[in-house]
Protein backbone atom coordinates (compact mmCIF):
# COMPACT_ATOMS: atom_id res chain seq x y z
CA UNK A 1 0.00 0.00 0.00
CA UNK A 2 1.39 3.59 -1.11
CA UNK A 3 -0.33 5.42 1.24
CA UNK A 4 0.23 9.11 0.89
CA UNK A 5 2.81 9.82 -1.81
CA UNK A 6 4.43 13.50 -1.77
CA UNK A 7 6.55 15.01 -4.65
CA UNK A 8 9.63 15.70 -5.16
CA UNK A 9 11.36 15.27 -1.59
CA UNK A 10 13.67 17.82 -1.85
CA UNK A 11 13.77 20.86 -3.47
CA UNK A 12 15.67 24.51 -4.14
CA UNK A 13 14.27 27.59 -5.02
CA UNK A 14 14.79 31.27 -5.64
CA UNK A 15 13.31 33.96 -4.27
CA UNK A 16 10.26 34.57 -6.30
CA UNK A 17 10.66 31.24 -8.00
CA UNK A 18 7.16 29.27 -7.88
CA UNK A 19 6.38 25.62 -7.35
CA UNK A 20 3.69 22.84 -7.13
CA UNK A 21 3.95 19.87 -4.32
CA UNK A 22 1.97 17.35 -5.22
CA UNK A 23 0.07 15.11 -2.93
CA UNK A 24 -1.70 11.97 -3.23
CA UNK A 25 -3.31 9.03 -1.26
CA UNK A 26 -4.64 5.66 -1.98
CA UNK A 27 -6.81 5.29 0.76
CA UNK A 28 -10.20 6.53 -0.11
CA UNK A 29 -9.58 9.59 2.39
CA UNK A 30 -12.20 12.59 2.31
CA UNK A 31 -9.87 15.19 4.18
CA UNK A 32 -6.62 16.23 3.44
CA UNK A 33 -4.24 18.67 4.95
CA UNK A 34 -0.55 20.12 4.06
CA UNK A 35 1.84 21.46 7.26
CA UNK A 36 5.01 22.78 7.51
CA UNK A 37 7.50 21.91 10.04
CA UNK A 38 10.01 24.11 10.98
CA UNK A 39 12.51 23.81 14.18
CA UNK A 40 11.12 25.01 17.35
CA UNK A 41 7.22 25.28 16.12
CA UNK A 42 6.55 22.08 15.42
CA UNK A 43 3.79 21.29 13.12
CA UNK A 44 1.75 24.35 11.96
CA UNK A 45 -1.75 23.50 9.10
CA UNK A 46 -1.08 25.76 6.02
CA UNK A 47 -4.40 24.31 4.25
CA UNK A 48 -6.83 21.53 4.90
CA UNK A 49 -9.97 19.88 2.74
CA UNK A 50 -12.33 18.56 4.28
CA UNK A 51 -13.97 17.11 1.48
CA UNK A 52 -13.10 16.95 -2.77
CA UNK A 53 -14.13 20.52 -3.88
CA UNK A 54 -13.95 22.04 -0.43
CA UNK A 55 -10.27 23.89 1.14
CA UNK A 56 -9.92 25.97 4.17
CA UNK A 57 -7.18 28.15 5.43
CA UNK A 58 -5.16 26.78 8.36
CA UNK A 59 -3.09 28.64 10.85
CA UNK A 60 -0.17 30.07 8.67
CA UNK A 61 -1.71 30.09 4.93
CA UNK A 62 -0.19 33.39 3.82
CA UNK A 63 2.28 32.70 0.71
CA UNK A 64 0.52 29.52 -0.56
CA UNK A 65 -2.63 28.27 -3.19
CA UNK A 66 -4.14 24.30 -2.83
CA UNK A 67 -5.94 22.93 -4.91
CA UNK A 68 -7.79 19.87 -4.00
CA UNK A 69 -8.01 18.47 -7.62
CA UNK A 70 -10.11 15.43 -6.86
CA UNK A 71 -10.72 12.88 -3.95
CA UNK A 72 -6.79 12.06 -4.27
CA UNK A 73 -4.74 14.75 -4.78
CA UNK A 74 -4.75 17.86 -2.97
CA UNK A 75 -1.34 19.91 -4.14
CA UNK A 76 0.48 23.28 -2.37
CA UNK A 77 1.14 25.78 -5.09
CA UNK A 78 4.15 28.67 -3.73
CA UNK A 79 3.50 30.98 -6.33
CA UNK A 80 6.64 33.54 -5.14
CA UNK A 81 8.79 31.84 -2.83
CA UNK A 82 10.46 33.55 0.05
CA UNK A 83 13.28 32.49 2.57
CA UNK A 84 10.68 32.46 4.65
CA UNK A 85 9.05 29.29 3.27
CA UNK A 86 12.15 27.21 3.90
CA UNK A 87 10.60 24.52 5.58
CA UNK A 88 9.96 20.64 6.09
CA UNK A 89 6.16 20.36 4.11
CA UNK A 90 3.80 17.25 5.06
CA UNK A 91 0.97 16.08 3.49
CA UNK A 92 -1.57 14.09 5.45
CA UNK A 93 -5.42 12.71 5.11
CA UNK A 94 -7.85 11.03 7.45
CA UNK A 95 -10.94 8.92 6.59
CA UNK A 96 -14.43 9.56 7.61
CA UNK A 97 -14.74 9.59 11.15
CA UNK A 98 -11.65 8.43 12.07
CA UNK A 99 -8.99 10.37 14.21
CA UNK A 100 -5.91 8.72 12.45
CA UNK A 101 -3.97 10.79 10.38
CA UNK A 102 -1.70 9.28 7.49
CA UNK A 103 1.13 11.45 7.03
CA UNK A 104 3.70 11.58 4.16
CA UNK A 105 7.26 11.30 3.96
CA UNK A 106 7.59 14.92 3.59
CA UNK A 107 9.25 17.69 1.22
CA UNK A 108 12.23 19.22 1.95
CA UNK A 109 12.22 23.12 0.52
CA UNK A 110 14.63 25.56 0.64
CA UNK A 111 14.59 29.04 -0.59
CA UNK A 112 17.54 30.80 -0.80
CA UNK B 1 -9.07 27.43 23.63
CA UNK B 2 -7.18 24.19 23.28
CA UNK B 3 -3.45 23.43 23.47
CA UNK B 4 -1.38 20.87 24.01
CA UNK B 5 2.39 21.29 26.16
CA UNK B 6 4.72 18.38 25.94
CA UNK B 7 8.06 19.10 27.74
CA UNK B 8 11.06 20.19 25.53
CA UNK B 9 13.43 18.54 24.30
CA UNK B 10 16.42 16.90 23.43
CA UNK B 11 16.12 14.28 26.14
CA UNK B 12 19.34 11.78 26.08
CA UNK B 13 19.07 8.27 27.85
CA UNK B 14 21.08 4.74 27.48
CA UNK B 15 19.58 1.87 26.28
CA UNK B 16 17.28 0.44 28.81
CA UNK B 17 16.77 3.23 30.57
CA UNK B 18 12.88 4.40 31.67
CA UNK B 19 11.33 7.19 29.38
CA UNK B 20 8.56 9.76 30.45
CA UNK B 21 7.44 12.41 28.31
CA UNK B 22 5.21 14.87 29.39
CA UNK B 23 2.18 15.89 28.27
CA UNK B 24 -0.53 17.78 29.32
CA UNK B 25 -3.69 20.01 27.65
CA UNK B 26 -6.07 22.58 27.90
CA UNK B 27 -9.50 21.56 26.38
CA UNK B 28 -13.07 22.53 25.67
CA UNK B 29 -15.56 19.25 25.44
CA UNK B 30 -14.10 15.62 25.63
CA UNK B 31 -10.52 15.50 23.67
CA UNK B 32 -8.99 12.63 22.19
CA UNK B 33 -5.84 12.40 22.91
CA UNK B 34 -2.48 10.68 20.15
CA UNK B 35 0.95 10.40 20.60
CA UNK B 36 2.83 10.48 17.43
CA UNK B 37 6.26 9.50 15.92
CA UNK B 38 8.68 10.84 14.03
CA UNK B 39 11.37 8.48 12.41
CA UNK B 40 14.65 10.67 11.41
CA UNK B 41 13.50 11.47 7.22
CA UNK B 42 9.72 10.33 7.72
CA UNK B 43 6.56 11.21 8.16
CA UNK B 44 4.49 11.50 11.60
CA UNK B 45 2.81 8.19 12.55
CA UNK B 46 0.72 7.51 14.99
CA UNK B 47 1.97 5.81 18.33
CA UNK B 48 -1.36 5.56 20.17
CA UNK B 49 -4.35 7.03 21.27
CA UNK B 50 -7.00 7.33 24.22
CA UNK B 51 -10.24 8.69 23.58
CA UNK B 52 -11.84 8.78 26.73
CA UNK B 53 -10.65 9.51 30.70
CA UNK B 54 -8.86 6.61 32.01
CA UNK B 55 -8.44 5.07 29.16
CA UNK B 56 -4.41 3.64 28.14
CA UNK B 57 -3.25 3.57 25.13
CA UNK B 58 -0.53 1.16 24.38
CA UNK B 59 2.05 0.34 21.37
CA UNK B 60 5.46 -0.86 20.74
CA UNK B 61 6.06 -1.28 24.42
CA UNK B 62 4.87 2.80 24.82
CA UNK B 63 1.84 3.20 27.15
CA UNK B 64 0.14 6.83 27.74
CA UNK B 65 -3.00 7.46 30.57
CA UNK B 66 -5.67 9.53 29.79
CA UNK B 67 -5.64 11.18 33.20
CA UNK B 68 -8.37 14.32 33.17
CA UNK B 69 -8.16 14.87 37.00
CA UNK B 70 -4.40 16.50 35.99
CA UNK B 71 -5.31 17.09 32.10
CA UNK B 72 -2.32 14.84 31.42
CA UNK B 73 -1.23 12.34 28.65
CA UNK B 74 2.00 11.56 29.40
CA UNK B 75 3.77 8.99 27.45
CA UNK B 76 6.81 6.36 29.04
CA UNK B 77 8.32 3.24 27.96
CA UNK B 78 10.10 0.63 30.39
CA UNK B 79 13.15 0.61 28.75
CA UNK B 80 14.05 2.13 25.58
CA UNK B 81 15.83 0.70 22.74
CA UNK B 82 18.22 2.53 19.99
CA UNK B 83 15.44 2.50 17.63
CA UNK B 84 13.55 4.52 19.63
CA UNK B 85 15.56 7.56 18.75
CA UNK B 86 12.88 9.92 17.18
CA UNK B 87 10.45 12.76 17.93
CA UNK B 88 7.92 12.19 19.46
CA UNK B 89 4.49 14.75 19.42
CA UNK B 90 1.63 14.64 21.35
CA UNK B 91 -1.92 16.29 20.09
CA UNK B 92 -5.77 16.04 20.55
CA UNK B 93 -8.62 16.59 19.09
CA UNK B 94 -12.12 17.90 20.03
CA UNK B 95 -15.21 16.33 18.30
CA UNK B 96 -12.73 14.84 15.76
CA UNK B 97 -11.76 18.32 14.31
CA UNK B 98 -8.26 19.55 13.38
CA UNK B 99 -5.66 18.32 15.55
CA UNK B 100 -3.82 20.35 17.88
CA UNK B 101 0.25 19.36 17.93
CA UNK B 102 2.35 20.11 20.91
CA UNK B 103 5.88 21.28 19.70
CA UNK B 104 7.70 17.71 19.69
CA UNK B 105 10.25 16.23 22.00
CA UNK B 106 12.89 14.89 20.54
CA UNK B 107 14.64 11.55 21.72
CA UNK B 108 18.27 10.52 21.61
CA UNK B 109 18.70 6.77 23.10
CA UNK B 110 22.40 5.89 22.95
CA UNK B 111 23.91 2.21 23.24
Amino acid sequence: NAGVTQTPKFQVLKTGQSMTLQCAQDMNHNSMYWYRQDPGMGLRLIYYSASEGTTDKGEVPNGYNVSRLNKREFSLRLESAAPSQTSVYFCASKGTGGEKLFFGSGTQLSVL
Amino acid sequence: GNSVTQMEGPVTLSEEAFLTINCTYTATGYPSLFWYVQYPGEGLQLLLKATKADDKGSNKGFEATYRKETTSFHLEKGSVQVSDSAVYFCALSVNNRKLIWGLGTSLAVNP
